[in-house]
């Protein structure tokens, strides 16, 4: 079947650390997103990319890094530089023509402890 | 700038009264826009979306959504809702990239 799979759905990090979220997708999809859900501030952009091997950054980038080197995969890094990890992260793939329809992952939760 | 603006953060409402939940976008955003719900802990999953033709749209659930593009509107409804329609609801657009408002979140009693 196909579809877009995160992993882990948990996940605990300790202060100080690095951690990657897993996001593949078999759609065949050229774009794909990273969001940070928090409560009561919907989905905030952190990146996105349009084509292998480019990416772009959102609107709150700092502290995430991501790479892009088969269409299939887009890990987001949440590196110790950012100040307020815990949150849900919520991946999605979009095809870029007809039919126009984005897909979203299950998520995943981290928590800094 | 591109932006999507869902006007109440929350709407309570009973069960078999109809609903209305508001979308404005702005004119950089609008080529597709797009209607998702989302339940606890799970990701998004599409109610609707608008890519052109007939501006009422009607999604699954039995919600459906009107494109105004004199008043840059998106608004979701639904004529009679069900408990299990209690759920967080975020409107998206896309124009060079996939955007959301800040959702809106449902809640239906007895």
């Amino acid at each position: 079947d196909g579809g877009i799979t995160q992993s882990p759905k948990y996940l605990f990090r300790k202060e100080g650390q690095n951690v990657t979220l897993s996001c593949e997708q078999n759609l065949n999809h050229d774009a794909m997103y990273w969001y940070r859900q928090d409560p009561g501030q919907g989905l905030r952009l952190i990146y996105y990319s349009q084509i292998v091997n480019d990416f772009q950054k959102g609107d709150i980038a700092e502290g995430y890094s991501v790479s892009r080197e088969k269409k299939e995969s887009f890990p987001l890094t949440v590196t110790s530089a950012q100040k307020n990890p815990t949150a849900f992260y919520l991946c999605a793939s979009m095809a870029m023509g007809e039919p126009v329809e984005a897909f979203f992952g299950q998520g995943t939760r981290l928590t800094v402890v | 700038a591109q932006s999507v603006t869902q006007l109440d953060s929350q709407v309570p409402v009973f069960e078999e009264a109809p609903v209305e939940l508001r979308c404005n976008y702005s004119s950089s955003v609008s080529v597709y826009l797009f209607w998702y719900v989302q339940y606890p802990n799970q990701g998004l999953q599409l109610l609707l979306k608008y890519l052109s033709g007939s501006t009422l749209v009607k999604g699954i659930n039995g919600f459906e959504a009107e494109f105004n593009k004199s008043q840059t509107s998106f608004h979701l409804r639904k004529p009679s809702v069900h408990i299990s329609d209690t759920a967080e609801y975020f409107c998206g657009g896309t124009a060079s990239k996939l955007t959301f408002g800040t959702g809106t979140r449902l809640q239906v009693t007895l």
